[in-house]
């Protein structure tokens, strides 16, 4: 079985500071890791995925993450944070095998909300 | 291109109603997969379907429902309405081709529906 667990459901951060929000996977099997942001009210906006290529990832909107095996971490910083970076982020896991038995399933994490202050 | 939508954004349901959902894929998508996010129980999997046959099944009651049509629009059915069913109710898109090759699941999500069971 395959989970996530986002660490912190609420992170508050500087205008211009690092931003780093954890999230720790468990599988049996390689994982395809995605980190995915909400706003208010809208849907789910891919940032980036980890699909066993680079383990370094850079996304959208200055986001990067890196994957660790040994740690089974995806943590999500961003060098300096901007107000425009206020909203919820989701960690979530997907699978090689799930993909071949399960399709399009996505395995979620309780979701981060992210503070920014002037 | 157009991306997934999905509605209507807003729907207010007495308890013991049925109430229907809708999304759209985006054009040459053949999977749609549906979620349920409340601040309980954050983002879960409801069920996908690809190419009118539902391909996989989340934990949820059957009163929860859905199908696909053969231009690949997706519409999900809830009946007898319960007020633990409000939630925000997102569709994601994907290609839905299974394979070795992880981007024909990646999902791209709608803004949702909102839905306030009373």
């Amino acid at each position: 079985a395959q989970s996530v667990t986002q660490l912190g459901s609420h992170v508050s951060v500087s205008e211009g500071a690092l931003v780093l929000l954890r999230c720790n996977y468990s599988s049996s099997v390689p994982p395809y890791l995605f980190w995915y942001v909400q706003y208010p009210n809208q849907g789910l906006q891919l940032l980036l995925k980890y699909t066993s290529a680079a383990t370094l990832v850079k996304g959208i909107n200055g986001f990067e993450a890196e994957f660790k095996k040994s740690e089974t971490s995806f943590h999500l910083t961003k060098p300096s944070a901007h107000m425009s970076d206020a909203a919820e982020y989701f960690c979530a896991v997907s699978s090689h095998s799930m993909i071949y038995n399960q399709g399009g399933k996505l395995i979620f994490g309780q979701g981060t909300e992210l503070s920014v202050k002037p | 291109k157009a991306g997934v939508t999905q509605t209507p954004r807003y729907l207010i349901k007495t308890r013991g109603q049925q109430v229907t959902l809708s999304c759209s894929p985006i054009s040459g998508h053949r999977s749609v997969s549906w979620y349920q996010q409340t601040p309980g129980q954050g983002l879960q999997f409801l069920f996908e379907y690809f190419s009118e046959t539902q391909r996989n099944k989340g934990n949820f009651p059957g009163r929860f429902s859905g199908r696909q049509f053969s231009n690949s629009r997706s519409e999900m059915n809830v009946s007898t309405l319960e007020l633990g069913d409000s939630a925000l109710y997102l569709c994601a898109s994907s290609l839905g081709r299974r394979g070795p090759n992880p981007l024909d699941t990646e999902a791209f999500f709608g803004q949702g529906t909102r839905l306030t069971v009373v």
